[in-house]
């Protein structure tokens, strides 16, 4: 199993333009996430999906969209890029959730973003 | 508000040293605790959950509610622990999703 991939890598935008990262998974998770990550801080959750068909959003969600058309895609779309998008950005995913335990989550390896 | 707290950013030691990792946090529920951990040039993977109550790699980590604590700990440290390493937290029963915080990250150096 791959895991979670993510593409692009690196990219560089500039201010007002619009990109799609992507992120696919093959674990047959429910359960996907988008992370955004700023230097000397932690993930901040963007957006999640708890399956196909369903997202909702987390804690920094402005400026970005998503869509769960299928369980193993969770691409997260930038309509027009400002510089304070500039960050490290994490897909993960994990089996769900229960009473007495959280499935732990399964990561990416992160697509740099610079917004100039 | 969950809010997870790593009060070094940068902490080093040297080899066979003891290593403790401060993790604190703040919420109101009943808390799940994870390390995750960050090799460089790897991806970000999970070393430990306080559910599990295992060792791994040689490391341990005690959930304290008393004192909202989740400190990471090995006897002995080697150069390969080198790496940045998360405290997260989430809600057991509650919305997974909106209840998944990260602290931000303490990068260990161990030194020859």
């Amino acid at each position: 199993n791959a895991g979670v991939t993510q593409t692009p890598k690196f990219r560089i935008l500039k201010i007002g333009q619009s990109m799609t990262l992507q992120c696919t998974q093959d674990m047959n998770h429910n359960y996907m996430y988008w992370y955004r990550q700023d230097p000397g801080m932690g993930l901040k959750l963007i957006y999640y999906s708890v399956g196909a068909g369903i997202t909702d959003k987390g804690e920094v969600p402005n400026g970005y969209n998503v869509s769960r058309s299928t369980t193993e895609d969770f691409p997260l779309r930038l309509e027009l890029a400002a510089p304070s998008q500039t960050s490290v950005y994490f897909c993960a995913s994990s089996k769900g959730t229960g009473e007495k335990s959280n499935q732990p989550q399964h990561f990416g390896d992160g697509t740099r973003l610079s917004i100039l | 508000a969950q809010r997870v707290t790593q009060p070094e950013k940068l902490l080093s030691v040297f080899k066979g040293a003891p290593v403790e990792l401060k993790c604190n946090y703040s919420y109101s529920g009943s808390p799940e605790l994870f390390w995750y951990v960050q090799y460089s040039r790897q991806r970000l993977q999970l070393l430990l959950r306080h559910i599990s109550r295992e060792s791994i790699k040689g490391f341990t980590a005690d959930l304290n509610k008393g004192e909202t604590s989740f400190h990471l700990k090995k006897p002995f440290a080697q150069e390969e622990d080198s790496a940045m390493y998360y405290c997260a937290l989430s809600g057991l029963g509650s919305n997974y999703g909106q209840n998944f915080v990260f602290g931000p990250g303490t990068r260990l150096s161990v030194l020859p």
